[in-house]
């Protein structure tokens, strides 16, 4: 069966701090994955999905990044936080042709103090 | 006028009622209709996942799609008090060629013993 796992669960990052996020999904091959952020009161928004290996498509123009190194591994960063980016971080895959049906991780809570 | 809208409740029920969640939606192109549940601080769980119109029982849930109405409802019987959730509609829609999801804000609900 397949797993996704999300790291880490929680964070406290200084305004103006480097971000990494990296989210695996384990038992499927060549899945798209998606990043989505969910703020209190606003919902889930897309922020990244990626079809392939180096084939990102960002959905919101922000000071976020994400890269996706190998099959399986999809990373969120950003070079300078903002209070802005605070969040419940959420990263998703779905099989290929499949787009619909997304399966999320458990999340990664970020606080910028 | 918002995509996709759904109350945010809280909805408060006894054990044991049964629930009607709803969202409606303004695109036409939605073709795919899904639910999550969202357990407080978790990642979003995909409960049922429907195509165009009609009605997917699966358990004590049944996912129903009116597309002449631009609505979505989701129903719970017997509720328990381990169905106190966040509900989120997801729909997918046609966006620069790839299919994208679109979701609700969500519903919380209360199911009181």
């Amino acid at each position: 069966s397949q797993t996704i796992h999300q790291w880490p669960a929680t964070l406290v990052q200084p305004v103006g701090s480097p971000l990494s996020l990296e989210c695996t999904v384990e038992g499927t091959s060549n899945p798209n994955l998606y990043w989505y952020r969910q703020a209190a009161g606003r919902g889930l928004q897309l922020l990244f999905y990626s079809v392939g290996i180096g084939q990102i498509s960002s959905e919101v123009p922000q000071n976020l990044s994400a890269s996706r190194p190998q099959d399986r591994q999809f990373i969120l960063s950003s070079k300078k936080l903002l209070l802005s980016d605070s969040g419940f971080y959420l990263c998703a895959w779905s099989a290929q042709g499949l787009q619909e049906t997304q399966y999320f991780g458990p999340g990664t809570r970020l606080l910028v103090l | 006028q918002k995509e996709v809208e759904q109350d945010p409740g809280p909805l408060s029920v006894p054990e044991g009622a049964i629930v009607s969640l709803n969202c409606t939606y303004s695109n036409s192109a939605f073709q795919y209709f899904m639910w999550y549940r969202q357990y407080s601080r978790k990642g979003p769980e995909l409960l049922m996942y429907t195509y165009s119109s009609g009605n997917k029982e699966d358990g004590r849930f049944t996912a129903q799609v009116d597309k002449s109405s631009k609505y979505i409802s989701l129903f719970i019987r017997d509720s328990q008090p381990s169905d106190s959730a966040t509900y989120l509609c997801a729909m997918s829609g046609m966006n620069s060629g790839y299919s994208t999801l679109t979701f609700g804000k969500g519903t919380m609900l209360l199911v009181s013993p």
